[in-house]
């Protein structure tokens, strides 16, 4: 089985710093992890995958994310949070070399003020 | 461009009535799935297809049906056994998963039905 945990329901930020978005992980084996964004009335959009190789993923907009196996974290990070990043995000994995579905995390809204 | 297209965007049903919703790619991915997603649940696996003329039941089948006639459709319907059907529907797909291929997603724009 496996599982995705985002312990947060929100996340409060003020534009201009750093933001982390958590994301916990179970699967046996070798995970592909995956981030994405939703906006209000929309489907959701593809942001950044682990693979393998390098531990910090580059994404779109600006977005990374860290890749820890001891920890069996995928948190997403920006150095600088600005308000149109005000969103809901979503964690998904997925077994390696299988044709296992993706699974999902229940979301974090992410809110970011002035 | 290159795709997912969903409709309606906005559904509004009687209930006892059964409702279509749409979703075509031109991605020529194999794989297609449905999703239900409320507030605060996240997402929910309806149906998902890895091939044409067949399928699978998700985590919440009951009250719902699809078919897969063609690579490039894979149209849901909600049928009036489906007790709570208000719900923004989601269709996605992707390559067939394993091996080489990740298989990550890609989304159409969500429809969203409300039971009157």
């Amino acid at each position: 089985a496996q599982s995705v945990a985002q312990p947060e329901d929100q996340v409060n930020v003020a534009e201009g710093n750093p933001l982390t978005v958590k994301c916990t992980y179970s699967v046996s084996g070798n995970p592909y992890l995956f981030w994405y964004v939703q906006y209000p009335n929309r489907g959701l959009q593809f942001l950044l995958k682990y693979i393998t190789g390098d531990n910090l993923v580059k994404g779109s907009y600006g977005f990374e994310a860290e890749f820890n196996k001891s920890q069996t974290s995928f948190h997403l990070k920006k150095p600088s949070a600005l308000v149109s990043d005000s969103a809901l995000y979503f964690c998904a994995v997925r077994l390696t070399g299988t044709a296992s579905k993706l699974t999902f995390g229940t979301g974090t809204r992410l809110q970011v003020t002035l | 461009d290159g795709g997912i297209t969903q409709s309606p965007k906005y559904l509004f049903r009687k209930e006892g009535q059964n409702v279509t919703l749409s979703c075509e790619q031109n991605l020529n991915h194999d794989a297609m799935y449905w999703y239900r997603q409320d507030p605060g649940q996240g997402l929910r696996l309806i149906y998902y297809s890895q091939i044409v003329n067949d399928f699978q039941k998700g985590d919440i089948a009951e009250g719902y049906s699809v078919s897969r006639e063609k690579k490039e459709s894979f149209p849901l319907t909600v049928t009036s056994a489906q007790k709570n059907p208000t719900a923004f529907y989601l269709c996605a797909s992707s390559t067939f998963p394993g091996g080489q291929n990740t298989g990550e997603l890609f989304f159409g724009e969500g429809s969203r039905l409300t039971v009157l």
